[in-house]
């Protein structure tokens, strides 16, 4: 079975500093990764993916994620923190043509002025 | 272009009722799946449908069921409904099954008291 985790519910940074959010994996076979947003009261909005090919990703809204197989993980990064980056994160993995996306917890993300 | 569309956005019933929820996909998506968010159990996977067929489900009993209209459109139905089932419940589509980054909806928030 799959899993993630992410490891922080809360993370709070000054406007203008670097975000850094973990996430680690779980998965029996090769998997795809995701990073969705989620402001209060909305969907989820897709950041990135990394699905095959070149282990960095970029995003939206300039953030970047990294896969990296011999750590199972897939943490995302911005270089520098804008107020408008407060919101909910979650990282999730499927499966190889799965049709099914796994979570993690989630980390808040705040953004401190 | 329109994007995933939630019917009813907020929903209040009470204990052993049923109810319906809508959605309608991205234009040429085929692919629908519903999720269940909770603050205790963070978001789940229901089911998913392809082609008016369901293709894979989660962990939930059978008073959650769903169907596939011949235009993609989907619905999703909770009976005897109970208080655990407050939720916000989103729904995602994508062109084909797999899970090549969904786009989610902003979700039904289904209060049940």
């Amino acid at each position: 079975a799959q899993s993630v985790t992410q490891l922080g519910s809360h993370v709070s940074v000054s406007e203008g500093a670097l975000v850094l959010l973990r996430c680690n994996y779980s998965s029996s076979v090769p998997p795809y990764l995701f990073w969705y947003v989620q402001y209060p009261n909305q969907g989820l909005q897709l950041l990135l993916k990394y699905t095959t090919g070149a282990t960095l990703v970029k995003g939206i809204n300039g953030f970047e994620a990294e896969f990296k197989k011999s750590e199972t993980s897939f943490h995302l990064t911005k270089p520098s923190a804008h107020m408008s980056d407060a919101a909910e994160y979650f990282c999730a993995v499927s499966d190889r043509g799965g049709n099914k996306l796994v979570f993690g917890a989630g980390t808040i993300l705040r953004v401190k002025s | 272009k329109a994007g995933v569309t939630q019917t009813p956005r907020y929903l209040i019933k009470t204990r052993g009722q049923q109810v319906t929820l809508s959605c309608s996909p991205i234009s040429g998506h085929r692919s629908v799946s519903w999720y269940q968010q909770t603050p205790g159990q963070g978001l789940q996977f229901l089911f998913e449908y392809f082609s008016e067929t369901q293709r894979n489900k989660g962990n939930f009993p059978g008073r959650f069921s769903g169907r596939q209209f011949s235009n993609s459109r989907s619905e999703m139905n909770v009976s005897t409904l109970e208080l655990g089932d407050s939720a916000l419940y989103l729904c995602a589509s994508s062109p084909r099954t797999g899970s090549y980054g969904y786009t989610f909806g902003s979700g039904t928030r289904l209060t049940v008291v």
